[in-house]
């Protein structure tokens, strides 16, 4: 079973318009953590958040903000006032602390475009 | 500070050729990970080593063989290439007390015709 869904295949949108990634995830585990990754078209991936499941506080980094609520098994993504450098695939990643491997399974990835 | 490297960074090889990627790290990292990305299955975990002389299967590792005898030295061998393992593979390394925070490198492209 998919333990990582993010429904969005892809999503485009203007310079300076918000942008909110979705990500829910399944686990049974209490005790996990939550990631995003970015991948530009240059192919790397670059990690961008981690979060414990002991921990919905909310996050801002700049023009990023992450939104985790474990009511709904949800740690969404926002950009704000995006930028044609923000255009990329975005991966949401979960890793439980169950696991003797701590594998991230992630998840399909949506892709960003954004328009000048 | 390099992190975390990958060599050759594109290959092309044969079927049935041995291939090796190279992946070395700065971090003195203990954990590292292989994974392969492909189109329909996002990345997938093909080994992983907790430490020097530890390593363990992750969810399709046929086909392919690790070994660790340094730190910061995680080689990945195609045994004998195949067409279906045509990818882009990642390498990734945490540290033991991060050791939820993996650290990818800049992937090789690996094509086997």
């Amino acid at each position: 079973a998919q333990k990582v869904t993010q429904a969005q295949t892809e999503i485009s949108v203007v310079e300076k318009e918000d942008v909110t990634l979705d990500c829910v995830y399944e686990t049974r585990d209490t005790t996990y953590y939550l990631f995003w990754y970015k991948q530009p078209p240059s192919g790397e991936l670059v990690f961008l958040i981690r979060r414990n499941s002991f921990d919905e506080q909310n996050e801002i980094s700049g023009r990023y903000s992450w939104n985790f609520q474990k009511s709904t098994s949800s740690f969404n993504f926002t950009i704000t006032a995006s930028q044609v450098v923000d255009s990329a695939v975005y991966f949401c990643a979960l890793s439980e602390a169950g696991s003797n491997d701590y594998k991230l399974s992630f998840g399909a990835g949506t892709t960003v475009t954004v328009r000048a | 500070d390099a992190g975390i490297t990958q060599s050759p960074r594109y290959k092309i090889t044969e079927t049935g050729r041995q291939v090796t990627l190279m992946c070395h790290q700065t971090w003195s990292h203990s954990y590292m990970f292989w994974y392969r990305q492909d189109l329909g299955h996002g990345l997938r975990l093909i080994y992983y080593s907790a430490a020097a002389d530890i390593t363990d299967k992750g969810e399709v590792p046929d086909g392919y063989v690790v070994s660790r005898s340094k730190t910061e030295n995680f080689p990945l061998t195609l045994e004998s290439a195949t067409r279906s393992q045509t990818s882009v593979y990642f390498c990734a390394s945490s540290d033991l007390g991060l050791k939820e925070t993996q650290y990818f490198g800049p992937g090789t492209r690996l094509l086997v015709l």
